[in-house]
């Protein structure tokens, strides 16, 4: 089955830095990488997706990478605000959701 | 919009208790799940269920027993809970298609003694 593995698990950048959250997965059938960010108390929400046939996805300061060559997938965030504290959590998909394989998450913090 | 709703929200319970996590999406959505999550270990899917009147086994589920009750309803029981099921579960919901996206609920935080 398929394996997604999350690096760092934990995070800490200053306010206005950007953070860089990597994942790798090892099925290459796997044809959709979405994140999501999850908040103390709350469940998981997607913030951003990328599709196999797409190499960059833009979302204001978020942006996901995608090398299907390497299996490797990243989560940019740029000028990290205090609100962008949070675990985010990625994930490779393929068929439907029965068949997603989430990462272990990282707590990324935003220090002001 | 209530989006997915899960109850309760917090539960202990002992050893050899039952219980059962209810879940109701607002979203016309076809597709339920529930998922466990635990330190270090992201989430796992424990059943799903594709279709209203279908149900099918994910990666965790051993001691847990489901229910696609209507299309908006699907319930996750415990039948004899133990401190292993102690996690947070999420319920979940997708409509059709690969361009649909996956909605969670707010989660129940269960404790098992």
């Amino acid at each position: 089955g398929e394996n997604v593995e999350q690096h760092p698990s934990t995070l800490s950048v200053q306010e206005g830095d950007s953070a860089v959250i990597k994942c790798t997965y090892s099925d290459s059938a796997s044809n959709y990488f979405p994140w999501y960010k999850q908040e103390l108390g709350k469940g998981p929400q997607l913030i951003i997706d990328i599709r196999s046939n797409v190499g960059e996805k833009k979302d204001q300061r978020i942006a996901v990478t995608l090398n299907k060559t390497a299996k490797h997938f990243s989560l940019h965030i740029t000028e990290t605000q205090p609100e962008d504290s949070a675990v985010y959590f990625c994930a490779a998909r393929s068929g439907g959701y029965q068949k997603v394989t989430f990462g272990t998450g990282t707590k990324l913090q935003v220090i002001p | 919009n209530a989006g997915v709703t899960q109850t309760p929200k917090f539960q202990v319970l002992k050893t050899g208790q039952s219980m059962t996590l209810q879940c109701a999406q607002d979203m016309n959505h076809n597709s339920m799940y529930w998922y466990r999550q635990d330190p270090g270990m992201g989430l796992r899917l424990i059943y799903y269920s594709a279709s209203e009147g279908t149900t099918d086994k994910g990666e965790v589920p051993n001691g847990y027993n489901v229910s696609r009750l209507n299309k908006r309803e699907f319930s996750l029981r415990l039948e004899s809970a133990a401190p292993s099921q102690t996690s947070v579960y999420f319920c979940a919901s997708s409509g059709q298609g690969l361009n649909e996206k996956l909605f969670f609920g707010s989660g129940t935080q269960l404790s098992v003694l």
